[in-house]
């Protein structure tokens, strides 16, 4: 089932300004991962923290944490017309066995306006 | 540096023929998926392999089958296609522990009429 859910679903800027995206999450987590596609693309991850992390900073990216309302949130900071993609949380449960078995929420498509 | 590889980049099936998907991981990762990717249902797990000679169901297996081939090589087929199946599939591998990002192929995009 799924695990995360972004929001908002779809959000469109203008090139300059800022881009928040939220995550809910349901269960206990190890860690909460974002990553992007781009249009006909693969994923690639962008950022990963940890459960016992509340903020972490990667360029142009923060990623806060917090797991008391089971909630994460992906900041991009003076976006680019190359930002837009889609966004997607995963997170990150271990199982008996030792393997991590993440699950992804549905993502929220950014369109940045040049 | 390849990462993951899939084949066929683009496939279209009747219904009822098989086929496989293949997929492979140059970077010595111990853990392989299978995901699909259907509009507005984000990606969802239907098989992955924690670790060479073992495979696990994940969220939608029905009409799937896999095979770790070795640490490099991970399968997907599909017996008798059916149109449900039509869906961009994914492959990704990653270290077996749990704090390790995944990394993704480019997907196989497959249509089934």
């Amino acid at each position: 089932s799924q695990q995360g859910e972004e929001d908002p679903q779809a959000l469109s800027i203008q090139e300059g300004e800022n881009a928040t995206m939220n995550c809910s999450y349901k269960t206990s987590i190890n860690n909460l991962q974002w990553y992007r596609q781009n249009s006909g693309r693969g994923l690639v991850h962008l950022i990963l923290i940890r459960s016992n992390e509340r903020e972490k900073h990667s360029g142009r990216l923060r990623v806060t944490l917090d797991t008391s309302k089971k909630s994460s949130s992906l900041l991009i900071t003076a976006s680019r017309a190359a930002d837009t993609a889609s966004y997607f949380c995963s997170d990150g449960r271990g199982n008996p066995g030792g393997s991590y078995i993440p699950t992804f929420g549905r993502g929220t498509s950014l369109i940045v306006h040049p | 540096n390849a990462g993951v590889t899939q084949t066929p980049k683009f496939q279209v099936l009747k219904t009822g023929q098989s086929m496989t998907l293949q997929c492979a991981q140059d970077m010595n990762h111990n853990s392989m998926y299978w995901y699909r990717q259907d509009p507005g249902m984000g990606l969802r797990l239907i098989y992955y392999s924690a670790s060479e000679g073992t495979t696990d169901k994940g969220e939608v297996p029905n009409g799937y089958n896999v095979s770790r081939l070795n640490k490099r090589e991970f399968s997907l087929r599909l017996e008798s296609a059916a149109p449900s199946q039509t869906s961009v599939y994914f492959c990704a591998s990653s270290e077996r522990t749990v704090t390790q990002p995944q990394h993704f192929g480019d997907g196989t995009r497959l249509s089934i009429l």
